[in-house]
């Protein structure tokens, strides 16, 4: 079967770095899209990698490693606003999005 | 940007009622459409693949006499919760996939949250 594995919840510091793991195992793959999800929201697109390494975008990266099934968030310089879920989906072979359950992140001062 | 609208944002109904929820791409035509499901602390579960002009494609489990969908245009996609009971009360959302971008996107829509008593 199909299967996203993330942690249920981290809680950080304001101003710190926090790393959130993703792996997963999908029939193919055509790649693996974070999002941040604020309580009742819909989700917002945060990052897409379908090559192996590391792609920065302003506080967020997101690294990928396709050998093994394994990818992270990281977050830096953590604000407050950052509090949300945080869900890593796979694009299967179909261009399906498989869904992981979400990391909910909580920012402490 | 690629913009997705969800009308209505908050719905409350008597249960037995039946509920439509609009989904409109506001700036771009898409072909494809997915509706959504997310029960409080969980993940987004999809409920159904919708392609403008054919019948919608349900996820196991889903019961397609029930969540009725319709794609009649490639700018709207509309689902219609049939007899709703209290446990149909959830967020729906949308998304839709907008042909050309790179790494198959979805744009997903703000969500519906619908209360059955």
């Amino acid at each position: 079967g199909q299967n996203i594995d993330q942690p249920t919840e981290m809680t950080a510091t304001e101003g710190a770095i926090v790393q959130i793991n993703c792996t997963y195992q999908t029939s193919g793959f055509n790649g693996l899209f974070w999002y941040q999800q604020h309580a009742g929201e819909a989700p917002t697109f945060l990052s897409y990698n379908v090559l192996d390494g590391l792609e920065e975008k302003g506080r967020f990266s997101s690294f990928l490693s396709r050998s093994k099934g394994y990818s992270y968030l990281l977050l830096k310089e953590l604000q407050m606003k950052d509090s949300a879920s945080y869900l890593c989906a796979v694009s299967d072979s179909n261009y399906q999005l498989i869904w992981g359950a979400g990391t909910k992140l909580i920012i402490k001062p | 940007g690629a913009v997705v609208s969800q009308h209505p944002s908050r719905v409350i109904c008597k249960s037995g009622t039946s509920v439509k929820i609009e989904c409109r791409s506001l700036d771009f035509q898409a072909t494809t459409m997915f509706w959504y499901r997310q029960f409080p602390k969980q993940s987004l579960m999809l409920m159904a693949t919708s392609n403008e002009g054919s019948k919608a494609t349900y996820e196991q489990g889903v019961e397609k006499d029930k969540f009725l969908i319709n794609h009649a245009s490639l700018t709207l996609s509309t689902l219609t919760v049939t007899s709703a009971h209290p446990e149909d009360s959830s967020f729906y959302i949308c998304s839709a996939g907008r042909p050309g971008t790179d790494y198959n996107e979805q744009f997903f829509g703000p969500g519906t949250r619908l209360t059955v008593l």
